[in-house]
């Protein structure tokens, strides 16, 4: 199994400013991946994150607006930038262990941007 | 990933068995079906994976026919904290991205 934290819990933010949110998983994992789920929608994939490599985006999804940073195996860091209240979403990281066969998430972040 | 059609919602009352189905007309040979349960506020937990046939755990039973063109998730004597969205998912398992559908949102009422 893994557990996940993830900070912040929620925040509100001014538009045009950038959020980090930080996810540190209690074991070792290659990949973590960041989800972004909209009020009331069903969870969509924004990138996949591997160790020592540059993280890989999902359609509609792009670097400079969503830097992500895996500076080891045990953690990721997901920036939302120059933020607008189309940004406002829960975002939430994701690992599946090797040898596991389910994916573990943390609790989300809940960003509203006002 | 194969695609997933289940009900957008299911009303049930305390104490009974609720059974959503899931199709997923294109699955792959390889392909496991997996389903997550997620309340408000938090993130998707895992309830149960199956291949073919039948697989049962404290939780829930999961069937699938021999085609495994669709499954069914059935969770016995639901009571209210089993309000939840119920998503099925369909893919290969190890260190990939999973594709939610729109998932199924379950109101357990007294």
């Amino acid at each position: 199994s893994a557990v996940i934290s993830q900070k912040p819990s929620r925040d509100i933010c001014q538009r045009g400013t950038s959020l980090t949110i930080q996810c540190q998983v209690d074991s070792q994992v290659t990949m973590m991946f960041w989800y972004r789920q909209q009020p009331g929608q069903s969870l969509t994939l924004i990138a996949t994150a591997n160790q020592g490599s540059e993280a890989t985006y999902e359609s509609g999804f792009v670097i400079d607006k969503f830097p992500i940073s895996r500076p080891n195996l045990t953690f990721s860091t997901l920036t939302v930038s120059n933020m607008s209240p189309e940004d406002s979403s829960i975002y939430l990281c994701s690992v599946e262990p090797t040898r596991n066969t389910e994916a573990f998430f943390g609790q989300g972040t809940r960003l509203t941007v006002v | 990933l194969a695609k997933t059609t289940q009900p957008i919602s299911m009303d049930s009352y305390e104490g009974q068995e609720v059974n959503i189905t899931c199709s997923h007309n294109n699955i792959a040979t390889n392909d496991y079906i997996t389903w997550y349960q997620q309340f408000p506020s938090q993130g998707p937990r895992f309830i149960i994976q199956g291949y073919k046939t039948k697989v049962t755990n404290e939780v829930a039973s999961l069937f699938i026919p021999a085609d495994r063109k669709s499954s069914t998730l059935s969770l016995p004597r639901v009571s209210l904290s089993d309000t939840a969205v119920y998503y099925c998912l369909v893919g290969g398992t190890g260190r990939r991205a999973l594709t939610f559908g729109s998932g199924t949102r379950l109101q357990v009422q007294p």
